[in-house]
């Protein structure tokens, strides 16, 4: 089992659409979590953070369920500019691992 | 936010030469960084931690004489990809991090012929 999964994709959404990612995580010991947005053969760019009350920013919302190993993003109002792909993030403590990211095409 | 800089980001090396990626913080100190590789629709694979004055730690599989690092200022790491080979042929980025955010920089292509 991979420390990190994510669903690959792609999701392909219109404009406006609401997608929601989801990850799983592996070592329950793990401290903090993150998205972080990807651009085609571009470098990752945090996202936001994402913490235990869940949080939200703009369109976009962050949940975090311990007890499941369980981190999702929500996108509200998707826009052309989301078309990316989107990386969970998990920090042990001692290592980050990224997850192989889930790619987004959002269309006309 | 922080700025990691690396450079080159795109290079084309012939088979069994070496190739050196420059990475370093602009604004900032980093006694720590990060190379990792990523193939197409993969996901960032961390090959090895840099340390400032010290030897880098190599994460498992990764050959540290193949993959140089040295870590020689605050500001600046290097990665040396020596003899290189098509299988080589790879997106190599670095990271630093201030407080928990990781900065990455622009990431390097290499295409080995």
């Amino acid at each position: 089992r991979k420390e990190v999964e994510q669903d690959p994709g792609p999701f392909n959404v219109p404009e406006g659409a609401t997608v929601a990612f989801n990850c799983t995580y592996s070592n329950s010991a793990s401290q903090s979590f993150f998205w972080y947005r990807q651009d085609c053969r571009k470098e990752p760019k945090l996202l936001m953070s994402v913490y235990s009350s869940g949080n939200e920013d703009g369109r976009f919302t962050a949940q975090l369920n311990r007890a499941s190993q369980y981190i999702s993003l929500l996108i509200r109002d998707s826009r052309l500019s989301d078309s990316a792909t989107y990386l969970c993030v998990v920090n042990t403590g001692f290592k980050t691992i990224f997850g192989a990211g889930t790619r987004l095409f959002v269309k006309a | 936010g922080a700025v990691v800089s690396q450079h080159p980001s795109w290079v084309i090396c012939k088979s069994g030469t070496s190739v050196k990626i420059e990475c370093r913080s602009l604004d900032f100190q980093a006694t720590t960084m990060f190379w990792y590789r990523q193939f197409p629709k993969q996901s960032l694979m961390l090959m090895a931690t840099s340390n400032e004055g010290s030897k880098a730690t190599y994460e498992q599989g990764v050959e540290k004489d193949k993959f140089l690092i040295n870590h020689a200022s605050l500001t600046l790491s290097t990665l040396t990809v020596t003899s290189a080979h098509p299988e080589d042929s790879s997106f190599y980025i670095c990271s630093a991090y201030v407080n928990t955010e990781a900065f990455f920089g622009q990431g390097t292509r290499l295409t080995v012929v």
